[in-house]
């Protein structure tokens, strides 16, 4: 069981929106920053999002990021099918002084 | 264009040793903090280690501490991880990370 937590599986029709949380404690996200990592089928991990909100070049404005507390959320707009992939928060443990990745979650474009 | 490719994966029995090298190029590799992060077969992403950007900094996962090594030479823009005492639970798809990019990773199978 990972000490992020996020939801398994997540699901929405084309053009909608659907939103991937992500919790953690204060040793985590409470006090570092979030990215968020996009791995389509078969691939490498991509980075979307860096220090919460922060969007890599390339990136399209579709994904944001933002975090509250010991909890942050990424936001996908406009789904499309070929947003399908597994979506993973990640931050620094700073007790653990282990870098973290969340169980990750499944986005299903109905 | 960032490139970061990693090579030295393979079948290797149970107690055994690998080492993984990573090459990187297309950014200023000394500038930036480098890790390891492994995907075991249909599983999530696990971080393994990271070091600094000078080497002076080396952090590891408890079930790797003891057993592997992060390094780094920033003369040949390179990461390396060696891996000793291998176990089953250690195969996985081991990726070099940094902020810039991810590699395409290097399968890594402990079996006999």
């Amino acid at each position: 069981q990972s000490v992020l937590t996020q939801p398994p599986s997540v699901s929405a029709a084309p053009a909608q929106k659907v939103t991937i949380s992500c919790s953690g404690s204060s040793s985590n996200i409470g006090n570092n920053y979030v990215s968020w990592f996009q791995q389509l089928p078969g691939t490498a991990p991509k980075r979307l999002i860096y220090e919460n909100h922060k969007r890599p070049s390339g990136i399209p404005d579709r994904f944001s990021g933002s975090k509250s507390g010991t909890s942050a959320t990424l936001d996908i707009t406009g789904l499309q099918t070929g947003d399908e992939a597994d979506y993973y928060c990640g931050t620094w443990d700073s007790s653990l002084n282990i870098w973290l990745f969340g169980g990750g979650t499944k986005l299903t474009v109905l | 264009e960032v490139q970061v490719v990693e090579s030295g994966g393979g079948l290797v029995q149970p107690g055994g040793s690998l080492r993984l090298s990573c090459a990187a190029s297309g950014f200023i590799f000394s500038n930036f903090l480098m890790s390891w992060v492994r995907q075991a077969p249909g599983k999530g992403l696990e971080w393994v280690a990271g070091i600094n950007q000078d080497g002076s900094g080396k952090f590891y996962v408890d079930s790797v501490k003891g057993r592997f090594t992060i390094s780094r030479d920033n003369a040949k823009d390179s990461l390396y991880l060696q891996m000793n005492s291998l176990r089953a639970e250690d195969t996985a798809v081991y990726y070099c990370a940094t902020d810039e990019g991810w590699g395409q990773g290097t399968l890594v199978t402990v079996s006999s």
